[in-house]
């Protein structure tokens, strides 16, 4: 285990609706990073917050948005749902560096969200 | 656009057997790579990593490959076990827009081994 923990572990919405996703990271980790796993396909970078700003983005609409708390736990909010908004959302945890082995990420088990 | 991918979706071995999963990548300019493991219903492992700037590094029963003239990564498994049944991800270091490290993920591998 990593020690990396997420909430909810599964939850169902309808299209148009919001949801807010929580990830709690591993002790002394202060960067978190959200990533969406569609079925069949590798994780896709959302956003990545450090020391509770937004670090880097990947292409993600507007209505993808986070926070970070100052024990480092963060939240995934995505507003508007869409069908295609189904899927795996991963958070992972790391301390924050530049230098190679700074980017060794711990997964949390994700959240499986499905929108109808 | 830069891509990393895999080539073989599926890769099916007898347990005992060694076991190879190879890895395609296209930017030329990526300088360090990982490999992860995701077992059903749980989040990427971490397995193995290496620089650019190696050939080849070994692990506990893996070792991960790089052939940089032709931009392919492979990741060999030895002795596989049937807990080595997996999706095996290789990804690449890239750089977000704030600066960030992240890794780029290929589409995966799903490894099955049969007792």
């Amino acid at each position: 285990e990593t020690g990396v923990t997420q909430s909810p572990t599964h939850l169902i919405k309808t299209r148009g609706q919001q949801v807010t996703l929580r990830c709690s990271s591993q002790s002394g980790h202060n960067t978190v990073s959200w990533y969406q796993q569609a079925l069949g396909q590798g994780p896709q970078f959302i956003f990545q917050y450090y020391r509770e700003e937004e670090n880097g983005r990947g292409n993600f609409p507007p209505r993808f948005s986070g926070l970070q708390f100052p024990n480092y736990s963060s939240e995934l909010n995505v507003n508007a749902l869409e069908l295609d908004d189904s899927a795996l959302y991963l958070c992972a945890s790391s301390l924050g560096g530049t230098g190679v082995g700074g980017e060794t990420q711990y997964f949390g088990p994700g959240t499986r969200l499905l929108v109808l | 656009g830069e891509s990393v991918g895999l080539h073989l979706p599926t890769l099916s071995v007898q347990e005992g057997d060694n076991s190879i999963i190879n890895c395609a990548y296209s930017n030329s300019a990526s300088d360090y790579f990982i490999w992860y493991k995701q077992e059903s219903g749980k989040g990427p492992q971490f397995i193995i990593d290496i620089r650019s700037n190696m050939d080849k590094r070994q692990g506990q029963r893996v070792t991960v490959l790089l052939n940089k003239t032709v931009k392919h990564l492979s990741l060999q498994i030895a002795a596989t076990q049937p807990g080595d049944s997996a999706v095996y991800f290789c990804a690449e270091r890239g750089i977000a827009s704030g600066g960030s490290y992240i890794p780029t993920f290929g589409r995966g591998t799903s490894l099955i081994v049969h007792p």
